[in-house]
């Protein structure tokens, strides 16, 4: 079974640009989630999306950020812009539906903001 | 959200168990117990969960105290595989799953 994947594995940019993660989650996996994770903390779930419908987006800087999984599939997450707090690794984990409790996690992109 | 608390690191010898305690002394009576690891340079990955009872898969064991306001993750063996944060999280339903901070676990050879 193909994992999580996650592109770009890495990205440097400058304050107040933008940037822009893509996951693909695994085959059949109907739940979708994006997070955040700071050098020493732990992961922070920034949304879910149950299949292309957003489930919780509590926690996403509305301000700056946004995600999208239009055909229910693949999501993009976007930055804009950016700021120097959010240098983090961004994670996206997928699982099936009604199962949250075992999410699979993609390796992450790790931003750099300068 | 029901806190978790556990020890910042610990050691363990290869080959031996390692115990893995979490404290939970807020836990509601819907909230499950989760166990995630993380390895370095990777995303998380579960290990295990529980509501009352001890629960074991082919990755690790879960001791539940009786009052549920404690739980133990046990690996039988450590291997040098095995270092990594480990995750003790609550989890009710539909609620997220909430990290915190973890236990560094070092696999000294």
């Amino acid at each position: 079974e193909a994992g999580v994947a996650q592109s770009p594995r890495y990205k440097i940019i400058e304050k107040r640009q933008s940037v822009a993660f893509w996951c693909n989650p695994i085959s059949g996996h109907a739940t979708l989630y994006w997070y955040q994770q700071i050098l020493g903390q732990g992961p922070k779930l920034l949304i879910q999306f149950q299949n292309n419908g957003v489930v919780d987006d509590s926690q996403l800087p509305k301000d700056r950020f946004s995600a999208e999984r239009l055909k229910g599939v693949d999501s993009t997450l976007k930055i804009q812009p950016a700021k120097l707090e959010d240098s983090a690794v961004y994670l996206c984990a997928s699982s099936y539906f009604g199962k949250a409790y075992e999410q699979y996690f993609g390796p992450g992109t790790r931003l750099t903001v300068t | 959200d029901a806190k978790t608390t556990q020890p910042n690191s610990m050691e363990s010898n290869e080959e031996e168990p390692v115990h893995l305690p979490c404290n939970h002394s807020t836990i509601s009576g819907t909230d499950y117990i989760h166990w995630y690891r993380q390895l370095p340079s990777q995303g998380p990955e579960y290990v295990i969960h529980g509501l009352t009872s001890n629960v074991n898969n082919r990755m690790a064991s879960l001791a539940i105290a009786e009052d549920r306001k404690s739980s133990t993750l046990i690996l039988h063996r450590a291997t040098l595989r095995d270092a990594a944060v480990y995750y003790c999280i609550l989890r009710g339903v539909p609620r997220q799953l909430t990290f915190g901070s973890g236990t560094q676990l070092t696999v000294l050879p």
